[in-house]
């Protein structure tokens, strides 16, 4: 069955600092990948995503990731965090087939040091 | 504003007690879901709609039923509640089926 693993549960990093968030999934073909942010209490934002096409994809609020067929993983980064950045983020897959079924990893939780 | 607005967005019950939470999005989205976060699981579909009267299950349908008798609006009945169905549930839409999805804000419930 397809699975989507974000290893870290938990990240605490210092503002400034720089950021990276692993995502591997398992899967036959390459899914559709998306990256979410789910600030305290709130629902979820979507920070970007990756269809096809150039593997370095540009998303808001500074993230970017890049996707790693070699590898099966869709890991997202920021150079240089900000304290609103504290959040829990989580990578899912599309597996394109009927139905839109987003599969979550189990989230990981960004904590910002002062 | 286009949104997807979820209510209520707390509810505490107790086990057996019927309840509805709605759901509605003003975006003209063909696709809506469905799903529950619990601590450690991220989030898991539990039924998803690819347009009118059109439903089917997720991955964790037991104990759940949804309706959609018009686009807008997709209801999440739980006949039975148990302690077990204690979460926090989101609805989401997307224009269509391989499009992003966007997210309300959450219900959470508590089955006592």
């Amino acid at each position: 069955a397809q699975s989507v693993t974000q290893p870290d549960i938990h990240i605490t990093v210092s503002e400034g600092a720089s950021l990276e968030l692993r995502c591997n999934y398992s899967y036959g073909a390459t899914p559709y990948l998306f990256w979410y942010v789910q600030s305290p209490g709130q629902g979820l934002q979507l920070l970007l995503k990756y269809f096809s096409g150039d593997t370095l994809v540009q998303g808001i609020k500074g993230f970017e990731a890049e996707f790693k067929r070699s590898q099966s993983s869709f890991n997202l980064r920021k150079p240089s965090v900000h304290w609103s950045d504290a959040a829990e983020y989580f990578c899912a897959v599309d597996l394109k087939a009927a139905g839109n079924k987003l599969t979550f990893g189990g989230g990981t939780r960004v904590l910002v040091k002062p | 504003e286009a949104q997807v607005t979820q209510n209520p967005r707390y509810l505490i019950t107790v086990t057996g007690k019927k309840l509805t939470v709605t759901c509605s999005q003003n975006m003209n989205h063909e696709y809506m879901s469905w799903y529950r976060q619990d601590p450690g699981l991220g989030l898991r579909q539990i039924y998803y709609s690819m347009n009118v009267e059109v439903t089917d299950k997720g991955d964790v349908p037991e104990g759940y039923k949804v309706s959609r008798k018009e686009k807008r609006n997709f209801p999440l009945i739980l006949e039975s509640p148990s302690p077990n169905q204690t979460s926090l549930y989101f609805c989401a839409s997307s224009l269509k089926v391989t499009y992003e999805q966007y997210f309300g804000p959450g219900t959470r419930l508590t089955v006592t």
